[in-house]
């Protein structure tokens, strides 16, 4: 299985801020077809999670462009910029190159 | 598009439970759709997928246990859970294909 590591388990972000989120996986992520499978995702307390970024640096319909996704076979990187209270939550990265898909624990954003 | 889940509750050890998630707001035909868990105060966890056509596959942890089908006349996702465990208490979510969309969530809870 294909394992997701995601780094730091929490940040602290002041708002107006920049943050970013590593997530490292332990194979290519990289399909013949040229298209990287690394998605990411935030979870809201007490919400669903909703897609941010997919294919690794396409942003989602209605995601702020304050996020931005990007990386190499196996580094990716999520990026807030300017973070606002609103990006209060869980942020997971995930891979659907290959079943069984699978997940990073999640790195848990709170403002200072 | 708007994916809403129902049939969750408690359930004993050993007993079963069907998961339903109805769609709407798109061609649910054309899109494979997954099973994705949460148990509580933990990470995401995918559970199965189906495609478009019906091809099925599952985690390890449900292979033999749940079965993941598909209604394309209702526009509904199913899944049903066989020989439950306390440690398939969880939030049950479906999403479609590329996790654009994700419904609010059903609690699965296995407990005597």
């Amino acid at each position: 299985d294909i394992v997701m590591t995601q780094a730091p388990l929490s940040v602290s972000v002041t708002p107006g801020e920049s943050a970013s989120i590593s997530c490292r996986s332990s194979k290519s992520l990289l399909h013949s077809n040229g298209i990287t499978y690394v998605y990411w995702y935030l979870q809201k307390p007490g919400k669903s999670p909703q897609l941010l970024i997919y294919r690794m640096s396409n942003l989602a319909s209605g995601v702020p462009d304050r996020f931005s996704g990007s990386g190499s076979e196996t580094d990716f990187t999520l990026k807030i910029s300017r973070v606002e209270a609103e990006d209060v939550g869980i942020y997971y990265c995930g891979q659907l190159l290959e079943n069984p898909y699978t997940f990073g624990a999640g790195t848990k954003l709170e403002l200072k | 598009v708007q994916l809403v889940e129902s049939g969750g509750g408690l359930v004993q050890p050993g007993k079963s439970l069907k998961l339903s998630c109805s769609a709407s707001g798109f061609t649910f035909s054309s899109y494979g759709m997954h099973w994705i868990r949460q148990a509580p105060g933990k990470g995401l966890d995918w559970v199965a997928y189906i495609s478009s056509s019906s091809g099925t596959v599952y985690a390890d942890a449900v292979k033999g246990r749940f079965t993941i089908s598909r209604d394309n006349a209702k526009n509904t996702l199913y899944l049903q859970l066989n020989s439950l465990k306390s440690e398939d208490t969880a939030i049950y979510y479906c999403a479609r294909s590329q996790t654009d969309y994700w419904g609010q969530g059903v609690m699965v809870t296995v407990s005597s």
